[in-house]
């Protein structure tokens, strides 16, 4: 039973360029988190997305960040326009349906901004 | 969901057990306590979860305190591979609940 599965796990762009991450959950879970951990930091939440809904986006920057988890395929984390900032590790979680479901996580992307 | 408070670092010998505390005081009667760790920079590891009753498993023992405010997770028999950062996170048990928050943990440092 294959875990949750990130890709890249390394990314590198120029500033201004467009970063793409994709995270495939556990076979069965329809519920992805994406979270953000900055060097020497905790995991920061981002959104919260089930099957093509997104349920929170609360940790989301308004701007240049976007999420989708198709009815098909991988849940994506797309950045547009990458500043330095950027640069961190993202994270994706996938839960089961049942009540009290713990998250599983990817061994996450790490994303460097040039 | 409830904060937690946990010591920010805790050493252990090795070959000996590990007791980790979380305070979790403000708890509602919903809430479970999820236990998980990070190795270096890989992805947080799922531990173990638990309500009210002490819970085990092959990695850990859970034991969460009559009021709620409090639980320890043990390690029983330490390695160096135990080395990470541990998070004690509460969260509501339903199916939809939304996000972990993740705190600043207890780095657990074991040595030879």
């Amino acid at each position: 039973n294959a875990g949750v599965m990130q890709n890249p796990r390394h990314l590198v762009r120029r500033r201004g360029q467009e970063a793409r991450l994709r995270c495939s959950p556990m076979k069965g879970h329809s519920h992805v988190y994406w979270y953000r951990q900055l060097p020497e930091e905790g995991l920061k939440f981002m959104v919260y997305l089930q099957k093509e809904n997104i349920i929170d986006e609360s940790g989301m920057p308004k701007e240049r960040f976007s999420a989708e988890f198709p009815k098909e395929g991988p849940s994506i984390l797309r950045i547009q326009q990458v500043v330095r900032g950027d640069s961190a590790a993202y994270f994706c979680a996938s839960q089961g349906q049942g009540a009290a479901q713990p998250q599983h996580f990817g061994d996450g992307t790490r994303l460097s901004i040039l | 969901d409830a904060k937690t408070t946990q010591p920010p670092s805790m050493d252990c010998a090795e070959g000996r057990a590990a007791n980790l505390p979380c305070n979790h005081s403000t708890i509602s009667g919903n809430e479970y306590v999820y236990w998980y760790r990070q190795i270096h920079s890989q992805g947080p590891q799922y531990i173990i979860h638990g309500l009210k009753n002490n819970e085990t498993n092959e990695m850990a023992s859970l034991i969460i305190t009559e009021d709620r405010k409090s639980s320890t997770l043990i390690l029983p028999h330490a390695t160096l591979r135990d080395t990470a950062v541990y998070y004690c996170i509460v969260r509501v048990g339903i199916v939809n609940a939304g996000k972990s928050t993740f705190g600043d943990g207890t780095t657990l440092t074991v040595k030879p």
